[in-house]
This record gives C-alpha cells, structure tokens and sequence, in this order.
C-alpha cells in the first residue's frame, strides 16, 4: 500500500526559502498527479500546486510566482519549494497523490507543520 | 476561480441521525471532477466520494454523494460515532482546484 511521508525544516525564516519533501513508499513515483496542498492553522485548505509524472506543472495563481514542484525518481521522492516566506505561509503542508481516474489528490501524507518567524 | 461554498458551517446532530451536507460552486462544476473529504484533528483529509457520487476504496456505504452543475450533496444516512469530524468538498475541474471552507459535524 502507497505510503506518502513529508519531511522538512518546522521553522523557516521570514524571506527566506521552504523546502519539503515527499518520500514515496510502496509504489512508484510514475504514472501520477503529485501535488502540494497547505492548511493555515484552524483554517481550510490551498491547492499549492501539482507536477503530472510526465514532467508539467500547473500551480496556484496566488503562489505561481514564488513556487516551484520537482519530482525526483532515483529517489522516489518529489519536493516543493516555496521562495520568500512571510508568516502567511505558516501552515500545515500535505502532499498528495491520485490520478483522474478517482481524485488527483486520492492519497495523503501526514502533514508537517512549517512555521515562519524569525 | 470556481468557488465552492459549503453549508451549513457547522451541523449539530446526534449518532444515528442523518445529516445532509451541501456544497455549491460558481460557476458550474463537472460532476465528474467533485470530490467530499472528511478530516479529524490532527489528521490529513481522507478521500469519501469522487466524481460526486463514487465512494472511494474502504468508506462504509452510509456515505453517499450526489448533485451536478453547482449543486452537490454528501449525506452520511446514520451518524456513527468517528463520523464527527470537518467534512470539505474540492473541484479539480478547473485550475486552480479549490476547497469549500468546510462544514464542522458536531455532537449534539
């Protein structure tokens, strides 16, 4: 059974760069939509963006111009980063996995929290 | 932006009684690319329904979805005890896909 894991810095400084990662276990990093979603905390949830296994990308208007989702299959691994934080982008970050044929975000890890201060 | 607005924003109801979720979107939603989400505290949200009305793998059939255009419905036909939780529905019809803000199941 597929098994999503982030991993990343909790704490990251005002303008600096987020970096997570997701490891992926259980089943390959191909043939799949492979997003990033974020949830404030006590709020709802932000589609951050997704990397389809053949290699494009689609992101969320409201973050297009600070984000950036790379997929690595050596390591079975994809990441995000997020360029010139603020304490708006304090949240929870999930990855997510699935196809059209259910959801494109069918399968979930965990969360990690991130929080921005200095 | 297709918007999703979920109502009500917190439903107040006892185990065995049937609660009625809604979510409506503006503009129109493809039915097929409609999905309702249930998270608990401290969790991540589970996948219920895709596609409106497609149980996802492992959820009991007391969950049930359905609706077209911009007007969709998840009802849970008896309330068990771990069904209290935030339920939310998400489009990804259209870029960007979106969440509704999330209706808060409550013991009564």
């Amino acid at each position: 059974q597929v098994h999503l894991q982030e991993s990343g810095p909790g704490l990251v400084k005002p303008s600096e760069t987020l970096s997570l990662t997701c490891t992926v276990s259980g089943g390959s990093i191909s043939n799949f939509y492979w997003s990033w979603i974020r949830q404030p905390p006590g709020k709802g949830l932000e589609w951050i963006g997704y990397l389809y296994y053949i290699g494009s990308t689609d992101y969320n208007p409201s973050l297009k111009s600070r984000v950036t989702i790379s997929l690595d299959t050596s390591k079975n691994q994809f990441s995000l980063k997020l360029r010139s934080v603020t304490a708006a982008d304090t949240a929870v970050y999930y990855c997510a996995r699935g196809d059209y044929n259910t959801s494109p975000t069918e399968i979930w890890g965990q969360g990690t929290l991130v929080t921005v201060s200095s | 932006e297709i918007v999703l607005t979920q109502s009500p924003g917190t439903l107040s109801l006892s185990p065995g009684e049937r609660a009625t979720l809604s979510c409506g979107a503006s503009p129109s939603v493809s039915s097929i690319y409609l999905g309702w989400y249930q998270q608990k505290p401290g969790q991540a949200p589970r996948l219920l329904i895709y596609g409106a009305s497609s149980r996802a793998t492992g959820i009991p059939d007391r969950f049930s979805g359905r609706g077209s255009g911009t007007d969709f419905t998840l009802t849970i036909s008896r309330l068990e005890p771990e069904d209290f939780a935030v339920y939310f529905c998400q489009q990804y019809g259209s870029s960007p896909w979106t969440f509704g803000q999330g209706t808060k199941v409550e013991i009564k």
